[in-house]
């Protein structure tokens, strides 16, 4: 049973262009959502996290929204490049649990130039 | 700084044979992951370790699955014996306690033959 849902397993963007990565969770103990990025032939790298507190949260051209009530959360990347190319997941920790993280099944990113 | 580090990059072997991989975490952090990738699963936690310590093996597959940390600085993932199925990316990571961010290594893929 996943807790942690990317439903599109792909999405294609024009550069420059913004890119709406989505995530749905089931688990309403999850107080901290993350997202990873992934280049092919290496790790998953952190990109940025909300707390279930917040309702946005912004680093440069990366924002992330969390909507509670729905149990959504959505990655916007603004303008797109080239080189955010990658998978992306979306993760989320349970309230009172140690570092374990629940991974969604990622969503391959691809901008076209 | 050197990330977490792991080996082999690539490891090919035969069905029944012993798997063995390695992991270095950050130095400094406190929470050891294990995580394997596949198309079917995706990024599925295997074990973790708080200081050394297994927490929570709930993910481990089977028996033929172990993991140790014998210091804070080394964990190996060992598959006795190994089967076809077991093919995938093993990913190990690392944490500080209050912080949800995991940083991973580039991983090992295992395909066995």
């Amino acid at each position: 049973d996943q807790q942690v849902k990317q439903n599109s397993p792909s999405l294609s963007v024009q550069e420059g262009r913004i890119s709406i990565l989505n995530c749905d969770y089931t688990n309403s103990m999850f107080d901290y959502f993350l997202w990873y990025k992934k280049y092919p032939a290496e790790g998953p790298t952190f990109l940025i996290s909300i707390s279930s507190i917040k309702d946005k949260n912004e680093d440069g051209r990366f924002t992330v929204f969390l909507n509670k009530s729905a149990k959504h959360l959505s990655l916007h990347i603004v303008p797109s490049q080239p080189g955010d190319s990658a998978v992306y997941f979306c993760a989320a920790k349970g309230k009172g649990s140690a570092r374990q993280l629940t991974f969604g099944s990622g969503t391959q990113l691809t901008v076209l130039p | 700084d050197a990330g977490v580090i792991q080996s082999p990059r690539h490891e090919v072997t035969e069905m029944g044979q012993e798997v063995t991989l390695r992991c270095k975490p950050i130095s400094g952090h406190d929470y050891l992951f294990w995580y394997r990738q596949t198309m079917m699963r995706g990024l599925e936690l295997l074990i973790y370790f708080n200081n050394n310590v297994p927490i929570d093996d709930s993910g481990m597959p089977e028996d033929r699955f172990s993991a140790k940390m014998p210091n804070a600085s080394f964990s190996t993932l060992k598959i006795q014996p190994s089967e076809p199925r077991d093919s995938a990316v093993y990913f190990c990571a690392s944490s500080l306690l209050l912080r949800g961010e995991l940083f991973f290594g580039e991983g090992s893929r295992l395909t066995v033959l």
